[in-house]
């Protein structure tokens, strides 16, 4: 089993609707969660943090995060074309050493 | 424009050549990490450096592989006798400041015929 859990889609939605996207994971020493873009055939853009439980909002994201259930998601609100992407959680354990340990990413496509 | 420069963007090479990749930094960032992207996978750790010191290897790094860090600030990543699995994107990644979250470069998509 792997430690980051991440549906790959695809997820195909109109332009405007709200995205949910989630990951489950299994370590419980992970501290820091992150979510990354990444378009076709470029390197992963960084696009929320958090540390430890909590929601975090930027814009038209929301990252949460529920420790207890081990369970984060990012909210997309007014989603648009150009969200066309696939979305990567990630995280890690605490201390300033990265090891960041990625789910399998999903496959955002939103339809004009 | 990421803050990493990445060398060759795209390589194709035949199975059983070496190939040698490069990644450097704009600016001054002591921490340095590689990963390695399959098809519809996420990044997976390969190692990382602190200055010119690598301080951790993943077993996904064999020993056909290795990195180097001469000077505490670009960094290259060779593979040795290529093989068709090692078909991927090989990701570098800055951290600049502790706690704070790396960023990743463009990347080499390397490609085993």
């Amino acid at each position: 089993q792997k430690e980051v859990e991440q549906d790959p889609g695809p997820l195909s939605v109109p332009e405007g609707a709200i995205v949910s996207l989630n990951c489950t994971y299994s370590n419980s020493a992970f501290q820091y969660f992150m979510w990354y873009r990444q378009y076709s055939r470029k390197g992963p853009e960084l696009l929320m943090y958090t540390y430890s439980s909590g929601n975090k909002e930027d814009g038209r994201f929301t990252a949460q995060v529920d420790k207890s259930s081990k369970y984060i998601s990012l909210f997309i609100r007014d989603s648009q074309p150009s969200d066309s992407a696939t979305y990567l959680c990630a995280m890690r354990h605490s201390g300033g050493y990265q090891k960041v340990t990625f789910g399998t990413g999903t496959k955002l496509q939103v339809i004009p | 424009d990421t803050g990493v420069s990445q060398d060759p963007r795209h390589k194709i090479t035949k199975r059983g050549q070496n190939v040698t990749f490069r990644c450097d930094p704009i600016s001054e960032h002591n921490r340095l990490y590689w990963y390695r992207q399959t098809l519809g996978q996420g990044p997976e750790f390969l190692t990382y450096f602190q200055n010119e010191a690598q301080l951790e290897k993943s077993r996904l790094l064999s020993d056909r592989f290795s990195a180097e860090r001469p000077k505490g600030s670009f960094s290259t990543l060779e593979i040795q006798r290529t093989e068709q699995g090692d078909s991927a994107m090989y990701l570098c990644a800055l951290q600049e400041l502790v706690n704070t979250e790396a960023f990743f470069g463009q990347g080499t998509r390397l490609t085993v015929v």
